[in-house]
């Protein structure tokens, strides 16, 4: 199975930071990365695709980069409507994982 | 409007069943492969089953096999989740999910529906 590590697993930001989050793959996924946001009470969002593709309609302060093992989650400035957890999740093979997730807060 | 209805949820006692539904709307429900994914009470997520458009590949996480069944009814546009044996580690909060077909990301969730596994 892959595993995929998350880090840090929470961090706190100010509204306007920007906000870096990495994710390490077991083994080589290429770019076989998806983003997600999840709000407290709600289902999961899907950011970015493919390591570094942006789902529609999501803001483009967010981004997405790697290949191989490492990849990167940015929020390039950060707004209040982003104080979420966000997961990470190889879509490369069976069975599929996530990360054990990052919690953005408020400083 | 994409729209994923999870139903069936609830309190069941350990080594009972439970039969998961979701009903889909708003997108071409038989070009779409579709997942089972869950999240236990604080923790992270994780994923529980999958099926092809077509049915014609299934996979399940080693925590469920042998214990879950999934299935489809593309005529209905329903998604379902046959759940038996439960334990309380099975506890959580599950929500379907849909990918574009080939591919193996979570385009789109449902609201979930709770399962409590207790006695």
């Amino acid at each position: 199975d892959i595993q995929m590590t998350q880090s840090p697993s929470s961090l706190s930001a100010s509204v306007g930071d920007r906000v870096t989050i990495t994710c390490r793959a077991s083994q080589d996924i290429t770019s076989w990365l998806a983003w997600y946001q999840q709000k407290p009470g709600k289902a999961p969002n899907l950011l970015i695709y493919a390591a570094s593709s942006l789902q529609s309609g999501v803001p483009s302060r967010f981004s997405g980069s790697g290949s191989g093992t490492d990849f990167t989650l940015t929020i390039s400035s950060l707004q209040p409507e982003d104080f979420a957890t966000y997961y990470c999740q190889q879509t490369h093979s069976f069975p599929l994982t996530f990360g054990g997730g990052t919690k953005v807060g408020i400083k | 409007e994409v729209q994923l209805v999870e139903s069936g949820g609830g309190l069941v006692q350990p080594g009972g069943s439970l039969r998961l539904s979701c009903a889909a709307s708003g997108f071409t429900f038989s070009n779409y492969n579709m997942n089972w994914v869950r999240q236990a009470p604080g923790k992270g997520l994780e994923w529980v089953s999958y099926i092809s458009t077509g049915s014609s590949t299934i996979n399940y996480a080693d925590s469920v096999k042998g214990r879950f069944t999934i299935s489809r009814d593309n005529a209905r546009n329903s998604l379902f989740l046959q759940m038996n044996s439960l334990r309380a580690e099975d506890t959580a909060v599950y929500y379907c999910a849909c990918g574009l077909s080939g591919y193996y990301r979570f385009d789109y969730w449902g609201r979930g529906t709770l399962v409590t596994v207790s006695s």
